[in-house]
Parts: C-alpha cells; sequence; structure tokens
C-alpha cells in the first residue's frame, strides 16, 4: 500500500532552516511528483510547490520563491522540503502529498511535521 | 493569488444532504476541470475525497459528489453521518505563477 512517512517535528530560531523528508513506499517513487503543503495553526492549508520525482522539475509558490528548495533520492524514494530564513510565521505542520503532475489531485498524504519557529 | 472561497461552516442533521460552494475566477476554478475536495479531521492529513470535478477515488463513499458551474464548484455530502463531520478544503490548478490554490475551508457540522 502506499504510503508516505515523514520526518520527526523540529524546533527552530528566526533566520535558521529546517529540512523535512518524507520518505514513500509502495509505488514506483519516479513515476509520480510530490507536492508540499503546509497548514498554520488553526488555518487553512496552502500549497508550496512540487517536484517532479522523475527528473527533478519544480514548480515554487511564488511566495516562498528563494527560500525553499525541493529535492529528492531515488536511491531512497525520499523527497526532501528545506525552507531558509524561517520566520515566526512559517510555523506549521508540513505535509508531502503525492500527485502525479502539478495539475494533479493530492492522492496520498503523510502524516505531517510540526515546524515551531521560536526565539 | 488569493485563496479560493468557502462558506465558513455548514451543518445538517443526520440524513440530510449539504453542499459547499467554491468560488473562484476563471483563471482557476472556472478555467479548468482540475478541481479537488479533501476531507480532513482534526489532528489528521487531509484525504482526497473528489478529483477533476466530479470523480470519486476508489473507496470513497458514494455520498460524495461534485460539480462545477463557471466559476464555482460545489460537494455534495447526502445521507449526512455523524463521520462526515470535518473540514472540508477545495483545491483548483491556476494559471496563475503559484500553480495551485486551495479553498478557505469549511467545517461541517453533524447536528
Amino acid at each position: 500500500q502506499v504510503q508516505l512517512v515523514q520526518s520527526g517535528a523540529e524546533v527552530k530560531k528566526p533566520g535558521a532552516s529546517v529540512k523535512v523528508s518524507c520518505k514513500a513506499s509502495g509505488y514506483t517513487f519516479t513515476s509520480y511528483g510530490i507536492s508540499w503543503v503546509r497548514q498554520a495553526p488553526g488555518q487553512g492549508l496552502e500549497w508550496m510547490g512540487w517536484i517532479s520525482a522523475y527528473n527533478g522539475n519544480t514548480n515554487y509558490a511564488q511566495k516562498l520563491q528563494g527560500r525553499v528548495t525541493m529535492t529528492t533520492d531515488t536511491s531512497t524514494s525520499t523527497a526532501y522540503m528545506e525552507l531558509r530564513s524561517l520566520r515566526s510565521d512559517d510555523t506549521a505542520v508540513y505535509y508531502c502529498a503525492r500527485n502525479y503532475y502539478d495539475s494533479s489531485p493530492f492522492d496520498y498524504w503523510g502524516q505531517g511535521t510540526l515546524v515551531t519557529v521560536s526565539s | 493569488q488569493s485563496a479560493l472561497t468557502q462558506p465558513a461552516s455548514v451543518s445538517g442533521s443526520p440524513g440530510q444532504s449539504i453542499t459547499i460552494s467554491c468560488t473562484g475566477t476563471s483563471s482557476d476554478v472556472g478555467g479548468y476541470n482540475y478541481v479537488s475536495w479533501y476531507q480532513q479531521h482534526p489532528g489528521k492529513a487531509p484525504k482526497l475525497m473528489i478529483y477533476e470535478v466530479s470523480n470519486r477515488p476508489s473507496g470513497v463513499s458514494n455520498r460524495f459528489s461534485g460539480s462545477k458551474s463557471g466559476n464555482t464548484a460545489s460537494l455534495t455530502i447526502s445521507g449526512l453521518q455523524a463521520e462526515d463531520e470535518a473540514d472540508y478544503y477545495c483545491s483548483s490548478y491556476t494559471s496563475s505563477s503559484t500553480l495551485r490554490v486551495f479553498g478557505t475551508g469549511t467545517k461541517v457540522t453533524v447536528l
């Protein structure tokens, strides 16, 4: 069965960076892409970007351009999302989700990773 | 890119039908049939309920249905059950540089 298992919770100081991992299993990793979606406490969902696990092509949300980098390691079927220059409003649960193309539905989701940014 | 507009809350009694709207523009909902809906229970990850406006993934109850007219998409839950109480989000592909947008979210309460 398809599973996306994310790394554990993180606490970071403002200005630092965080890197969240998402390990996929149960399907051919390079046949799909991975999107990252975040949810601030008590708020709605926000799409952050998408990466093709086939060729590494990326599309990032405009507001995060320059601060976010998404990568994959096909040898371990793992996707990564790095966010730099963290601010307090980056405090959120970060989800990875599988989707075929950047226009495709998010059909499987990871369990979420809480990132807290606090001094 | 602004979020799609959803009602903050919708409620209904068990067995009733409810409809959640999702209003966007011709650059997102109205321009593409790439509208999907997600159910999220508290503390859990979202779950795909409808994709490409009206298609149900395998395993999703046929009590859930989707449609679209112009710039507004809708999710209808028929035969409302206690387990349907959750937050619901729509999502659309968009022609803006931010390729995907979510709705503001709707809390469904079963009375």
